[in-house]
């Protein structure tokens, strides 16, 4: 099986079946992270997001969950969908004085065949 | 309306030309950013405005000059940029601290070109 942390550039599955990403974060003081779905020709695109304070949130056929010791997230997405094919990345909210920002993880394409 | 427009969506540009970049919002959100995307990489942050103030620069070089004119639009000015700059630039907005988190948004991003 796939080991907790693991990020993968590529990921391929069939229709139907469930989606497992995952992504590492840096800053062990952010307190709010969000997917994204990147299509090709296109900027990114709001998927879900998490506060600190939960390791887990649910939406429509998507799942994250946040597991704060390794600093590590996950999306999920049940019963895969050729539209799902894209590249996802984790983002972590880094807020200061200065202003409020992203900051992007490696992003993995995921590749849904029929 | 929840969109963020760019334009253009393709620029191509020598070495010695001056272009612009546009993003506009309307969605009342009073930050707005500047990413740089290479192929196959994460976006990169750039340059953070809050309440039309310059509140970020990620050490980005003195040839990318941003501007914004007002709380909706934010430009970037480009001026005898490198082959390397070539990359899709993304402009984004959301709601300052305090307010809901997802309400933000990407534009499409201008794909530019230096030849």
């Amino acid at each position: 099986g796939e080991s907790v942390g693991l990020h993968l550039p590529t990921l391929s599955v069939q229709e139907g079946d469930n989606s497992i990403i995952n992504c590492a974060y840096s800053n062990s003081a952010s307190d709010y992270f969000i997917w994204y779905k990147q299509e090709s020709g296109k900027g990114p695109q709001f998927i879900i997001d998490i506060r600190s304070n939960m390791d887990k949130r649910q939406g429509q056929r998507v799942t994250v969950l946040l597991n704060k010791t390794v600093k590590h997230l996950s999306l999920q997405i049940a019963a895969t969908q050729p539209g799902d094919s894209a590249v996802y990345f984790c983002a972590e909210i880094l807020a200061n004085q200065a202003g409020t920002a992203l900051i992007f993880g490696k992003g993995t394409t995921l590749s849904v065949s029929s | 309306d929840t969109e963020v427009t760019q334009t253009p969506k393709h620029l191509v540009m020598g070495m010695t030309n001056k272009k612009s970049l546009k993003c506009e919002q309307h969605m009342g959100h009073r930050a707005m950013y500047w990413y740089k995307q290479k192929a196959k990489k994460p976006p990169e942050l750039m340059f953070v405005y809050s309440y039309e103030k310059l509140s970020i620069n990620e050490s980005v070089p003195s040839r990318f000059s941003p501007e914004c004119p007002n709380s909706s639009l934010l430009n970037l000015h480009l001026h005898a940029l490198q082959p390397e700059d070539s990359a899709l630039y993304l402009c984004a907005s959301w709601g300052e601290r305090g307010s809901s988190y997802n309400e933000q948004f990407f534009g499409p991003g201008t794909r530019l070109t230096v030849l």
